[in-house]
């Protein structure tokens, strides 16, 4: 199975700050790539998907690079609701895998 | 708007079968592009994928729980469902239905339902 791997594993930011969040697999993986969204209680949403395409309804703030085994989401100016934890997911093959997920908190 | 619901028992004794659904509503099971998973997340842990099942019936399962999963799918009912067999206390979890769409992703989840393995 590819292995997903996130850095950092949490992060401490302010609301207005650009932050970056890094995935890296262990093989290509072309641009077979999503970011999900994960708020405490709910389920994960998507927010992008084949590495940079924006899932509809996802504000502009959030982008994503990155093709075969490095990528990177950027929120570009942190909102209070952007606090949550985010995980990447490849869907270049099976078994899917996810990233073990990074925590973004208030500073 | 295609929406999910999972349901079943939220307590399952260690050995036993563990058995959940996902309702599928606002669209149909068979749609194309669309295959249905199932994903689970233990208590403060990350996403595990399990499985997928096309309306076809055609499945694919983690290896690493392959030899206890079966993904079943009812078409006349829009819905699809989940057997984890031998449970032990490590597969106590969230698990949600999701639907992924072909070169989207998972688009669309239930809202989670928790399944605690305890005598």
């Amino acid at each position: 199975a590819i292995q997903m791997t996130q850095s950092p594993s949490s992060l401490s930011a302010s609301v207005g700050d650009r932050v970056t969040i890094t995935c890296r697999a262990s093989q290509g993986i072309r641009n077979d790539l999503g970011w999900y969204q994960q708020k405490p209680g709910k389920a994960p949403k998507l927010l992008i998907y084949a590495a940079s395409s924006l899932q509809s309804g996802v504000p502009s703030r959030f982008s994503g690079s990155g093709s075969g085994t490095d990528f990177t989401l950027t929120i570009s100016s942190l909102q209070p609701e952007d606090f949550a934890t985010y995980y990447c997911l490849q869907d270049y093959n099976y078994p899917r895998t996810f990233g073990q997920g990074t925590r973004l908190e208030i500073k | 708007q295609l929406q999910l619901q999972e349901s079943g028992s939220g307590l399952v004794k260690p050995s036993q079968t563990l058995s959940l659904t996902c309702a599928v509503s606002g669209g149909s099971i068979s749609s194309g592009g669309y295959s249905w998973s199932w994903i689970r997340q233990p208590p403060g842990k990350g996403l595990e994928w399990i499985g997928y099942i096309y309306h076809s019936g055609s499945t694919y399962y983690n290896p690493s729980l392959k030899s206890r999963v079966t993904i079943s799918v009812d078409r006349s009912k829009n819905q699809f469902s989940l057997k984890l067999s031998s449970v032990t206390a490590a597969d106590t979890a969230v698990y949600y239905c999701a639907s992924y769409y072909v070169g989207l992703g998972f688009d669309i989840w239930g809202q989670g339902t928790m399944v605690t393995v305890s005598s």
